[in-house]
């Protein structure tokens, strides 16, 4: 499975845009990019996931470049309760490897 | 999410004790999990089971083992448990026909002293 690349933190003012960068310079064709928060020390909830056309649902827009190599999970108005530890996950779906690393801290400031 | 519950949510042991941590699913997927978290780390696979008579271990299955008893429960044992198995234990559901991406339930804390 790829191996995903994200900055250790962010800060973001509450009503602007969160735009949190992943890179994943080794994704293989088959493999979807998900993202998933973790609030405190809630249990992970899934935001959205694709594969190569930019996503959008109502949490969130997922960005994925041309090339696939990165793509921006997008929180189009950040609120105070967005603050959380944001994780990138390149996997195969149907696999049951998911990787998670240590993600970006989303923190959002009033 | 409340679809995805785990039991208990607290637990204190001591080193030694035998522990069975509880996953309860009302979203009718065929796939679960269970991970372990450690202070500043991403979550770590322990077990996953594809359905009622599949199970597999995962990254860090040592020490721990797991039963299946129906599509809707997935419990994690600790045979006999360590300090360093304290740690978040998060059970997570998926099911393949609907996208697989995973659910999880709120966690149980469990500490081993």
């Amino acid at each position: 499975d790829a191996k995903t690349t994200q900055p250790p933190s962010m800060d973001c003012a509450e009503g602007r845009a969160a735009n949190l960068p992943c890179n994943h310079s080794t994704i293989s064709g088959n493999e979807y990019v998900y993202w998933y928060r973790q609030i405190h020390s809630q249990g992970p909830q899934y935001i959205i996931h694709g594969l190569k056309n930019n996503e959008t649902n109502e949490m969130a827009s997922l960005i994925i470049t041309e090339d696939r190599k990165s793509s921006t999970l997008i929180l189009p108005h950040a609120t105070l309760r967005d603050t959380a530890v944001y994780y990138c996950i390149v996997t195969r779906k149907g696999t049951y490897k998911y990787i998670f690393g240590t993600g970006t801290r989303l923190k959002v400031l009033a | 999410d409340a679809d995805v519950t785990q039991t208990p949510r607290n637990r204190i042991t001591k080193t030694g004790k035998r522990i069975m941590l509880e996953c309860s699913q009302t979203k009718g997927h065929d796939r679960m999990y269970w991970y372990r978290q450690d202070p500043g780390l991403g979550l770590r696979l322990i077990y996953y089971s594809f359905d009622v008579k599949d199970i597999n271990k995962g990254e860090i299955s040592d020490g721990y083992s797991v039963s299946r008893q129906a599509q809707a429960k997935f419990s994690l044992s600790l045979e006999s448990a360590i300090p360093n198995q304290t740690a978040l234990y998060f059970c997570a559901t998926s099911d393949i026909s609907r996208g697989d991406e995973q659910y999880f339930g709120p966690g149980t804390r469990l500490t081993v002293t």
